[in-house]
């Protein structure tokens, strides 16, 4: 399957752990994007990255969230000190460029819920 | 700001009847839209897209959408449902600027009953 490949599918942490979720985009995407789903909504854009850089974090909250994505292995969003309202579905996407016919290719995503 | 709204939270259609999935835009200058759909425990499924030409797009599994600058919507319809269409559609304009940068509207749940 060389689609977008997100792991682990479903993620339970407590209160003040950290959540780490994995993204390895589909095979010749080096563009990487992280969305937010909560229940009964759309999708929330979090953060656009290139290998090894950070383009547009705008979407991501200031604290307790970051991302990467190294030259080797899949991308990261890191979750720390998780609180219960962190608890809702995240989507990675991934495509070949940015350019603007370009569809993005959304993973199965990881639901993360915090007891 | 660039966004979509589904004005819709459900729609109900039985099998074998037209539906439509209603959408509208607020853009400045020509829009990139684009319809997905995303069924239960599943990411989201890339259906069609309008970024210029025909205001007519044709896309995946008998899914069409109309772009109509006036009424400024572009409506994903089919002509005959199935069962199996059932699932949780969602329209996005993509950012002319930030191409990174995806504005999806609050989805619509599709009952398709036999």
């Amino acid at each position: 399957n060389a689609g977008v490949m997100q792991n682990p599918r479903h993620l339970v942490r407590r209160r003040g752990q950290e959540a780490r979720l994995r993204c390895s985009p589909m095979k010749g995407h080096s563009h990487v994007y992280w969305y937010r789903q909560l229940p009964e909504e759309g999708l929330k854009f979090m953060v656009y990255l290139q290998k090894e850089n950070i383009i547009d974090e705008s979407g991501m909250p200031k604290e307790r969230f970051s991302a990467e994505f190294p030259k080797e292995g899949p991308s990261i969003l890191r979750i720390q000190q998780v609180v219960r309202g962190d608890s809702a579905a995240y989507f990675c996407a991934s495509s070949p460029s940015p350019g603007g016919n370009q569809p993005q290719h959304f993973g199965d995503g990881t639901r993360l819920s915090i007891l | 700001a660039q966004s979509v709204a589904q004005p819709e939270d459900q729609v109900n259609v039985a099998e074998g009847n037209p539906l439509t999935v209603k959408c509208t835009y607020s853009v400045s200058g020509n829009p990139y839209l684009f319809w997905y759909v995303q069924y239960p425990n599943r990411g989201l499924q890339f259906l069609l897209k309008y970024i210029t030409g025909d205001n007519l797009v044709k896309g995946s599994y008998g899914f069409e959408a109309e772009f109509n600058k006036s009424q400024t919507s572009f409506h994903l319809k089919k002509p005959s449902a199935l069962v199996s269409d059932s699932a949780l559609y969602f329209c996005a304009v993509r950012d002319k600027i930030n191409f990174n940068k995806f504005y999806f509207g609050s989805g619509t749940k599709l009952n398709v009953k036999p």
